[in-house]
């Protein structure tokens, strides 16, 4: 039972890099979204999708996108990494709408130097 | 502007004692609240949830407490174990709408 699984689980970026991180689900739920989580501010949504085909944005969506290409996979890709970009990103996905029970990856923490 | 405020960033309770951790909203529009806890180096997990139809949900250990008129929800955790020690997030929403959630609590439990 893998759930929900984001590569990699670390990263070091220049600025001006590059790079997307991948999420895979096996639960087929329609719901996907990427996360952030920064010291004292949450979990704050960055884009979402609600279905193979759809993305939408988030909360904090600036410097970021994603794509669905396939309803298990929901990939985040920063074009060009900035410092502010340091973090721990979270992919997570529900079965149906936001406010059911979602379920998280391990996270990936990426630092931007 | 946070929407969700867990005023709390810790608390420390006895093992067997009971855990109240506070959440308050500023948007009456929230129908739907959840709590996630996250262990060190994991992802998020799903606790307990309550819609505003309601004013408690309990499942096992755990209690979840709305009080609309104030706007505040509470977890309560009892008895607390050492392996309920963890960050507790707070979270909002109403339907077709994004949730949004608060910047966490920590709590620790002594044996």
């Amino acid at each position: 039972n893998a759930g929900v699984t984001q590569t990699p689980k670390f990263r070091v970026l220049k600025t001006g890099q590059s790079m997307t991180l991948l999420c895979a689900q096996d639960m087929n739920h329609e719901y996907m979204y990427w996360y952030r989580q920064d010291p004292g501010m949450g979990l704050r949504l960055i884009h979402y999708s609600v279905g193979e085909g759809t993305t939408a944005k988030g909360e904090v969506p600036d410097g970021y996108n994603v794509s669905r290409l396939k309803k298990q996979n929901f990939l985040l890709g920063l074009e060009s990494a900035a410092p502010s970009q340091t973090s721990v990103y979270f992919c997570a996905s529900s079965l149906t709408d936001m406010n059911t029970e979602a379920f998280f990856g391990q996270g990936t923490r990426l630092t931007v130097v | 502007d946070q929407q969700v405020k867990q005023n709390s960033p810790s608390l420390s309770v006895q093992e067997g004692r009971i855990s109240i951790l506070n959440c308050d909203y500023t948007n009456s529009m929230f129908d739907y609240f959840l709590w996630y806890k996250k262990y060190p180096a994991e992802g998020p997990t799903f606790l307990i949830s309550i819609s505003s139809i309601k004013d408690k949900n309990e499942d096992g250990r755990f209690t979840v407490f709305l009080n609309k008129s104030a706007k505040h929800l509470s977890l309560h955790i009892v008895p607390s174990q050492p392996g309920d020690s963890a960050v507790y997030f707070c979270a909002a929403g109403n339907l077709g709408n994004k949730l949004v959630f608060g910047a966490g609590t920590i709590l620790r439990v002594k044996s």
